[in-house]
């Protein structure tokens, strides 16, 4: 089934710095990539998404790129301010180790911004 | 709107004992999971339903029940508590985009098992 890998598994930036995540996905026939939020105390919430036929997207201060071939995408996060501070996690939507098609979730990153 | 609502946020439970987390979602998705989160390990599905009446088995299902006689409800069981069941869980409700599918996660339920 699908794996996906996520780096750093922490990272701290100064506030106005950017943020880069990155993950790794297994399956090549992997057609769907979100990005999900999770603060304190509360359930993750997406906050982007890009599918296969689509290299980059953007809204405002984040942004997501995807290179098919080498089957990696990331997360840029630029002015970076205190209420980005959370943790991250990268899905890919395949063929799970349970044989269904399902998301499978990187371990994610805390992100913390520092005044 | 309440979107995806989860009962109760905290318990603790003995060895042994059994109880049920309560889910229900307002937004009319077919589809329903429940995950949970143990730390720095990211979210693992434990069970999921593509409809009432119709539930299967995630990635770690061991230990676990659901049913799903509502569209609306879809609680998880646990009977036997152990150890290796305290973590954070998370249901999820979610509607297909034909390429992929959003997910719209509850507030989770802390459980601890000693």
């Amino acid at each position: 089934g699908e794996n996906v890998e996520q780096h750093p598994s922490t990272l701290s930036v100064q506030e106005g710095d950017s943020a880069v995540i990155k993950c790794t996905y297994s399956d090549s026939a992997s057609n769907y990539f979100p990005w999900y939020k999770q603060e304190l105390g509360k359930g993750p919430q997406l906050i982007i998404d890009i599918r296969s036929n689509v290299g980059e997207k953007k809204d405002q201060r984040i942004a997501v790129t995807l290179n098919k071939t080498a089957k990696h995408f990331s997360l840029h996060i630029t002015e970076t301010q205190p209420e980005d501070s959370a943790v991250y996690f990268c899905a890919a939507f395949g063929l799970s180790g349970a044989g269904s098609y399902q998301l499978t979730f990187g371990k994610g990153t805390k992100l913390s911004v520092i005044p | 709107n309440a979107g995806v609502t989860q009962t109760p946020k905290f318990r603790i439970l003995k060895i042994g004992q059994s109880m049920t987390l309560q889910c229900a979602q307002d937004m009319n998705h077919n589809y329903m999971y429940w995950y949970r989160q143990d730390p720095g390990m990211g979210l693992k599905l434990i069970y999921y339903s593509v409809g009432a009446g119709i539930t299967d088995k995630g990635e770690v299902p061991n230990g676990y029940n659901v049913s799903r006689s509502t569209t609306e409800d879809f609680p998880l069981r646990l009977e036997l508590a152990a150890p290796s069941q305290t973590s954070v869980y998370f249901c999820a409700s979610s509607y297909m985009t034909g390429q992929g599918e959003k997910l719209f996660f509850g507030s989770g339920t802390q459980l601890s098992v000693l």
